[in-house]
């Protein structure tokens, strides 16, 4: 079976840096996804870890540890703008993500 | 470049009446196509996913059903909907793009409430 974890909520600053943590047991992995949900929206990809390490892009690093089932995005100089759901969801065999509960996080000034 | 075309955007229908939502993917050719189900304050649900016309996998035994009459065209439909199946319906489509560069890409969805 599959089993994803995260925080239910978050909050932080503007200007600061967030992370959220994922931790996940699956039979298969192929891969880790993180997405951005706005509220009333669909989720936006952020990206997709397959190997340990970590990931930059921009304001947003993902990070992921295969051997301890464990990934974490991080958020750098949050704006008002990030506050959100943060999606993590992991892709077993067959290409199928398996979607956690999300986090959803509240940036405040 | 890919797009995906989800309609319609709401819906509001009664109890026990059919469904029909349309999901089409454009600028790919044989993708892996995706309905997921999220309902208020939770999770996004696998329904069905698709890996080729005609060849259709359910995740969820429930009272709906999908088809993929084409290749970049997935339907999900119901014969007499419940109200637990009011929600945000989403299709997706999976670019597998090898070992770094997997990616799914989201639907604008639809917002279903059932009365």
């Amino acid at each position: 079976g599959q089993n994803i974890d995260q925080p239910t909520e978050m909050t932080a600053t503007e200007g600061a840096i967030v992370q959220i943590n994922c931790t996940y047991q699956t039979s298969g992995f192929n891969g880790l996804f993180w997405y951005q949900q706005h509220a009333g929206e669909a989720p936006t990809f952020l990206s997709y870890n397959v190997l340990d390490g970590l990931e930059e892009k921009g304001r947003f690093s993902s990070f992921l540890s295969r051997s301890k089932g464990y990934s974490y995005l991080l958020l750098k100089e949050l704006q008002m703008k990030d506050s959100a759901s943060y999606l993590c969801a992991v892709e077993g065999g067959s290409y199928i993500p398996t979607f956690g509960r999300g986090t959803s996080l509240i940036v405040h000034p | 470049s890919q797009t995906i075309h989800q309609w319609p955007a709401t819906l509001v229908q009664p109890v026990g009446s059919p469904l029909s939502l349309e999901c089409t993917v454009e600028g790919t050719s044989n993708p892996n196509l995706y309905w997921y189900r999220q309902a208020a304050g939770r999770g996004l649900q696998l329904l069905f996913y698709s890996v080729g016309i005609g060849q259709i996998s359910s995740e969820v035994p429930q009272n709906l059903s999908a088809s993929r009459p084409q290749d970049r065209q997935f339907i999900l439909s119901s014969k007499k909907l419940l109200l637990s199946d009011s929600g945000f319906y989403l299709c997706a489509w999976m670019s597998l793009g090898g070992a770094r560069t997997d990616t799914q890409y989201f639907g604008p969805g639809t917002r279903l409430t059932v009365l």
